[in-house]
């Protein structure tokens, strides 16, 4: 099992640009997450999905779009970027407990790091 | 909003020594307290996890203790060793609102010298 991939690993964007980025993940899992990781500012979720085909927003979903069209991928859009969302991005998939996804164990992806100039 | 205070920062400690880094949450409803250790340039990994119904759990040289009256849990870890060197975050589950489900402390760097 990969776990759960990310692609791409970096990207530099120009103000105004737009990307998405990918995150699969290869154990059925029901649950997945976007996070941005910033200097002294630990985690902060982004959107997340239940299960394929919805999306919800975190606490920073401003300027991010999502979609879960298939259950192992979970797209994070940007579509026009700015400065402020230079940060390292992360995927997260967990398996989809009864108790929903604040009791549900989560593995992250490798990352991938975004500047915007 | 809820939020997780996560201290000390950064954490130098001899090979050999214990480590403790302690977490305090506001949600009284929280049920669910991962660690994650994240290392230079990946992605966070969980190494212990722990639930309201439970008041300690030990893996090998790692421990995590729960004090749900004083809303605060601490991870240990005995016999540290070099590569233990990374950030650590410790997290707590919240339910509804705008924030999702899991919020995360802002890490702390664990430094162990030979």
């Amino acid at each position: 099992n990969a776990g759960v991939t990310q692609t791409p690993k970096f990207r530099v964007l120009k103000t105004g640009q737009s990307m998405t980025l990918l995150c699969a993940q290869d154990m059925n899992h029901e649950y997945m997450y976007w996070y941005r990781q910033d200097p002294g500012m630990g985690l902060r979720l982004i959107h997340y999905s239940v299960g394929e085909g919805t999306t919800a927003k975190g606490e920073v979903p401003d300027g991010y779009n999502v979609s879960r069209l298939k259950k192992q991928n979970f797209l994070l859009g940007l579509e026009s970027a700015a400065p402020s969302q230079t940060s390292v991005y992360f995927c997260a998939s967990s398996l989809g407990l009864a108790g929903g996804p604040w009791t549900d164990t989560q593995y992250f992806g490798p990352g991938t790091r975004l500047t915007v100039l | 909003g809820e939020n997780v205070e996560q201290h000390p920062s950064t954490l130098s400690v001899q090979e050999g020594d214990s480590a403790v880094i302690k977490c305090t949450y506001s949600d009284s409803a929280s049920n669910y307290f991962p660690w994650y250790k994240q290392e230079l340039g990946k992605g966070p990994q969980l190494i212990i996890d722990i639930r309201s119904n439970v008041g300690e759990k030990k893996d090998q040289r790692i421990a995590v203790t729960l004090n749900k009256t004083a809303k605060h849990f601490s991870l240990h870890i005995t016999e540290t060793q070099p590569e233990d060197s990374a950030v650590y975050f410790c997290a707590a589950s919240f339910r509804g609102g705008s924030q999702g489900n899991l919020i995360f402390g802002k890490g702390t760097k664990l430094s162990v010298k030979p």
